[in-house]
């Protein structure tokens, strides 16, 4: 299957650690990128390559891959890391795809 | 700085045609691939076309290939997508993105633009 599986969502308390997933079949061969879309915003990339992360991006953003899943980790989530997350990557086709996408809630 | 800016969004009823602009600025818009992605209502990211730095190579979701057609003007520093028989499961904010390959990061995105398919 060419789909990427996300998660629908994830919580955590302030301080602690979110971890979010996303698997496909295609992850081993291509690259997987992350991004961030608050409310009413556009999405931002939050983790390119699998595990680098753009400036700007704090560093309790982490990304990391093992076989067909790729992990999105904040570490010490804030209220402030609320949002979408999707995975993105590249389909058997090479055709861009998208996760389903993870609603992150920190409460 | 980078600014993209998104344009031609509007309420269209089923079967109708529409055509979005992204006007770019603030880096050499030749150098970058161009991507249109949409966010549809309670729905996640889709990724929907993209084409390449001189538009000689395009490529599309299945969900639109047919109906609708990227295109580019490197001398206007324009991207557009025309989209015709529009459905309504096409109602969705429309984002424009760049890479600086095909398959590579999308680094920066408009604000996006507003397609209501409804009668």
């Amino acid at each position: 299957s060419d789909d990427l599986t996300q998660p629908p969502s994830v919580s955590v308390s302030p301080g602690q650690t979110a971890r979010i997933t996303c698997s496909g079949d295609t992850l081993p061969k291509k690259y997987v990128y992350w991004y961030q879309q608050k409310s009413g915003q556009a999405p931002v990339p939050v983790i390119y390559e699998d595990n680098k992360r753009p400036s700007g991006i704090p560093e309790r953003f982490s990304g990391s891959t093992s076989g067909t899943m790729a992990t999105l980790t904040i570490s010490g989530a804030q209220v402030d890391d609320e949002a979408d997350y999707y995975c993105y990557s590249i389909d058997s086709n090479d055709n861009p795809r998208f996760g389903g996408g993870t609603k992150l809630t920190v409460l | 700085e980078v600014q993209l800016v998104e344009s031609g969004g509007s309420l269209v009823q089923p079967g109708g045609s529409l055509r979005l602009s992204c006007a770019a600025s603030g880096f050499t818009f030749t150098s970058y691939w161009m991507h249109w992605v949409r966010r549809s209502p309670g729905k996640g990211l889709v990724w929907v076309s993209r084409i390449n730095t001189d538009a000689t190579f395009t490529s599309y979701a299945d969900s639109v290939k047919g109906r609708f057609a990227i295109s580019r003007d490197n001398a206007r520093n324009t991207l557009y997508l025309q989209m015709d028989s529009l459905r309504a499961a096409d109602t969705a904010v429309y984002y424009c993105a760049i890479s600086g390959y095909g398959d590579s990061n999308l680094e920066y995105w408009g604000q996006g633009t507003l397609v209501t398919v409804s009668s």
